[in-house]
């Protein structure tokens, strides 16, 4: 278990520039979350997927964000046209849904990508 | 919507001192409680959960119970150590749904001193 891994780490981009962020999950988990956490705040949940399907998107994810998990295992959150204001650390964090029950509550939270738009 | 209300910050501790970090949720039905720690530089780490009411949690000498009649998730420990400074999230994540997302509090900074 190397535990959920976030590429980069540290990001920046003028704005208006397209950023993809990666995620590594923990290799047997199921569910995959990204959340967005701003300074002071904690973080608050953008999607996520269980395998390779999406199955919420919180508000907060405007036409400009898309994430995919196309094979069920490393997923990605790509930013379009970025503002000042998507400036944040995005966090990356995974669970195992059993069979049966569906519902998960565990998670394990990668170190993040910290995006800041210039 | 569900929602999380942590004691403000920051918390300033002396070594060996008891520390207190209040929460308290809003929710439908019956959520999951959870306790997250953040060390500097460091991604979020559970400490503790809880999933029913009465529940204690407990984990490094930490510990919280869950309280349904007053919708409590206090976070203890006896006596605290330089090391645990960092910034503790609490977080619910709602039964009524199948998602297992969770929502968080705003945080709260503990510094411990020597």
């Amino acid at each position: 278990d190397t535990g959920v891994s976030q590429d980069p780490r540290h990001k920046i981009t003028k704005r208006g520039q397209n950023v993809t962020f990666r995620c590594d999950p923990i290799s047997e988990h199921n569910r995959l979350y990204w959340y967005r956490q701003t300074l002071g705040q904690g973080p608050e949940f953008l999607t996520y997927f269980q395998n390779e399907a999406q199955l919420e998107k919180s508000r907060l994810l405007s036409d400009r964000f898309s994430a995919e998990r196309p094979k069920g295992s490393f997923s990605t959150l790509e930013i379009q046209r970025t503002e000042q204001g998507d400036s944040a650390m995005y966090l990356c964090a995974s669970s195992l849904a059993r069979s049966g029950t569906g519902i998960s509550y565990e998670q394990y939270f990668g170190p993040g990508t910290r995006l800041t738009v210039t | 919507g569900d929602s999380v209300t942590q004691m403000e910050g920051p918390v300033t501790l002396s070594e060996e001192a008891f520390l207190t970090i209040n929460c308290t949720y809003t929710a439908t039905g019956y959520p999951s409680l959870f306790w997250y720690v953040q060390y500097p530089g460091e991604g979020l780490q559970l400490l503790l959960k809880a999933t029913k009411a009465d529940d204690k949690g407990s984990n490094k000498g930490f510990e919280a119970t869950y309280r349904k009649e007053t919708t409590s998730f206090h976070l203890e420990k006896g006596s605290v150590q330089v090391s645990d400074s960092a910034v503790y999230f609490c977080a619910l994540s709602a039964s009524n749904t199948n998602a297992g997302k969770s929502t968080f509090g705003d945080g709260t900074t503990l510094t411990v001193k020597p």
